[in-house]
């Protein structure tokens, strides 16, 4: 699978959009980008996945460039409960999920 | 979705000793997953658990260690053995929520302290 990298940590204002960013120049045309959050003490959380296109669903919505080779998940008003871990995962068809360090974001008031 | 429930969700053990983690799923599930978590890190998957037939297990991991069982479709169980301190994680068990084996379910987890 390729590697993502993330930067280790964001802030955030409440009710702002939390844009964080993910880098997978390796990507190959079948891998799929993962997005999930931990949150402090709980296991983490599928939030939203994608290939080519983008994808919005109720937690956020996913842009991945035209080349592939990076993509932005955008939390549109981001609240004090969104503070958390995320993390960036490509994964090739039906293979495990591997997680990196991913990004700490922290949402003040 | 899935509910998951992990027993014990935390507990503290001595140096040699064995803990068994149990994972509790509210519907049947063909896939399942454990991960470990160890302070301060991110996920590292364990093994993969399938009903009927041996788990399979990751680089670094191996059965005599963590022997899992799957005896059903809607629970695994996983043994830490010969526990030391450097076992002291957090053991998370997964469900994969459909075919897609991207789009997981994860447990609360068991926080695992050895003396």
């Amino acid at each position: 699978d390729a590697k993502t990298t993330q930067p280790p940590s964001m802030d955030c204002a409440e009710g702002r959009a939390a844009n964080l960013p993910c880098n997978h120049s390796t990507i190959s045309g079948n891998e799929y980008v993962y997005w999930y959050r931990q949150i402090h003490s709980q296991g983490p959380q599928y939030i939203i996945h994608g290939l080519k296109n983008n994808e919005t669903n109720e937690m956020a919505s996913l842009i991945i460039t035209e080349d592939r080779k990076s993509s932005t998940l955008i939390l549109p008003h981001a609240t004090l409960r969104d503070t958390a871990v995320y993390y960036c995962i490509v994964r090739l068809g039906y293979s495990t999920l591997t997680f990196g360090k991913g990004t700490m974001l922290l949402v003040s008031p | 979705s899935a509910v998951i429930s992990q027993k014990p969700s935390r507990d503290i053990c001595q140096r040699g000793t064995s803990l068994t983690i149990q994972c509790q799923v509210d519907s049947q599930v063909t896939m399942m997953f454990w991960y470990r978590q160890q302070p301060g890190q991110s996920l590292t998957l364990i093994a993969t658990a399938n009903q009927g037939s041996e788990a399979t297990y990751e680089s670094g991991f191996v059965i005599d260690k963590f022997p899992i069982s799957r005896p059903n479709l809607t629970f695994s169980t996983l043994t830490v053995s010969n526990m030391s301190p450097e076992d002291s994680s957090i053991y998370l068990c997964s469900v994969a929520r459909g075919p897609n084996t991207g789009e997981l379910f994860f447990g609360e987890g068991s926080r695992l302290t050895v003396l």
